[in-house]
């Protein structure tokens, strides 16, 4: 099993759309957990952090299941400049992270 | 203002050449690190920093070195042993808080490297 799985995509969705994407991780010792939004040929950014009671931002709600490690991120009301890919981050050691590959997402006017 | 700068943006070198790339940070974080990325790959880690003076590999370590003699810099070496040196170099740092908190990393703009 990879460290951290996500689906690439891409997910094509309209504006308005409520999209979901999941990630599996293999670390079971991993303690903190990430969303990072990449847009194209730019370094990523913090989108938010996961908490196992699930957290939300706006228009985002991450969720966090230990027992499954499995990780998931809702995007309500999609915008065009939602466009980007989302990495799947979590803890591998005392400071180190293990990025996914990302998740592309297309919004679509 | 405060953040990573990384220099140059974009960068071309011959094959056999040692190249350097910049990562400076005034964050006042203690912790640094480089990662490396392919084209529909992810993020893997080079090598990473945790005190001034002091370094460890990462996944990828060979064909690269680093140093830490400040706080502020970790330059990363690609140096001729590195077989497909072309990518997109990140640097980033964070602050160590502790091993069950928050440890979020951020990253500089990147330096594409290609190696004619």
């Amino acid at each position: 099993r990879k460290e951290v799985e996500q689906d690439p995509g891409p997910f094509n969705v309209p504006e308005g759309a409520t999209v979901a994407f999941n990630c599996t991780y293999s670390n079971s010792a991993s303690q903190s957990f990430f969303w990072y939004r990449q847009d194209c040929r730019k370094e990523p950014k913090l989108l938010m952090s996961v908490y196992s009671s699930g957290n939300e931002d706006g228009r985002f709600t991450a969720q966090l299941n230990r027992a499954s490690q499995y990780i998931s991120l809702l995007i309500r009301d999609s915008k065009l400049s939602d466009s980007a890919t989302y990495l799947c981050v979590v803890t591998r050691g005392y400071s180190t992270l293990t990025f996914g590959k990302g998740t592309m997402l297309l919004v679509s006017p | 203002d405060g953040g990573i700068t990384q220099s140059p943006k974009y960068l071309f070198r011959k094959e056999g050449q040692n190249v350097t790339l910049s990562c400076e940070q005034n964050l006042n974080h203690d912790a640094m690190y480089w990662y490396r990325q392919d084209p529909g790959q992810g993020l893997r880690l080079i090598y990473y920093s945790q005190i001034v003076n002091d370094f460890q590999k990462g996944d990828i370590a060979e064909g690269y070195s680093v140093s830490r003699e400040k706080k502020e810099s970790f330059p990363l070496t690609v140096t001729s042993a590195q077989k497909n040196p072309t990518a997109f170099y990140l640097c980033a740092s964070s602050i160590i808080r502790g091993p069950d908190t928050d440890n979020e990393q951020f990253f500089g703009p990147g330096t594409r490297l290609t190696v004619l």
